[in-house]
């Protein structure tokens, strides 16, 4: 079965700090991978989604950046945070070439930029 | 106006009695539909996964689709303390997908 592992659980980094997210999925090939932002009250905002390795789309231009340097395996980055880029960050990865195909996520980052 | 809206609770029922979630949404294209259910600290998780309009059926959830009224429910029936959740729901086309803000439900023992 299908597994997606997101790292870490929590974090706590001063502004300026750089950032270093990864997720990896398990027991799938050329996975569609995704990061969202999680806002309380404000529903899921799609930040990234990759259809294959070094194939990388922005839904929202930020402060954020992305990389997907293996098949199965999705890193979310930044230079220097700010005190805005705070919240829950879920990756999620949807079958290739599955035609709306569901969602799958990971636990989350909670990330606290202070 | 938000493309799906979805009441953000917090609703708060019995054990035992049924629970009726809704989204509506304003994008007619719009295809497939799921529910999620999420646990604080948590992910989302896939709870069912409807085409076009209709019923469907997985133990004690049920998914219900009106396209004509662009209107989509979530019934739990004999609901649990262990549903006690945020549930999202979400739908695509052409894998566009768009998200509710999710409501939260408690259930008491």
């Amino acid at each position: 079965s299908q597994t997606i592992h997101q790292w870490p659980a929590t974090l706590v980094q001063p502004v300026g700090s750089p950032l270093s997210l990864e997720c990896t999925v398990e027991g799938t090939s050329n996975p569609n991978l995704y990061w969202y932002r999680q806002a309380a009250g404000r529903g899921l905002q799609l930040l990234f989604y990759s259809v294959g390795i070094g194939q990388i789309s922005s839904e929202v231009p930020q402060n954020l950046s992305a990389s997907r340097p293996q098949d199965r395996q999705f890193i979310l980055s930044s230079k220097k945070l700010l005190l805005s880029d705070s919240g829950f960050y879920l990756c999620a990865w949807s079958v290739s070439g599955a035609y709306n195909s569901p969602l799958h996520f990971g636990n989350g980052t909670r990330l606290t930029v202070t | 106006q938000k493309e799906v809206e979805q009441d953000p609770g917090p609703l708060s029922v019995p054990e035992g009695a049924i629970v009726s979630l809704n989204c509506t949404y304003s994008n007619s294209a719009f295809q497939y539909f799921m529910w999620y259910r999420q646990y604080s600290r948590k992910g989302p998780e896939l709870l069912m996964y409807t085409y076009s309009s209709g019923n469907k059926e997985d133990g004690r959830f049920t998914a219900q689709v009106d396209k004509s009224s662009k209107y989509i429910s979530l019934f739990i029936r004999d609901s649990q303390p262990s549903d006690s959740a945020t549930y999202l729901c979400a739908m695509s086309d052409n894998n566009d997908m768009r998200f509710g803000a999710g409501t939260r439900l408690t259930v008491k023992p």
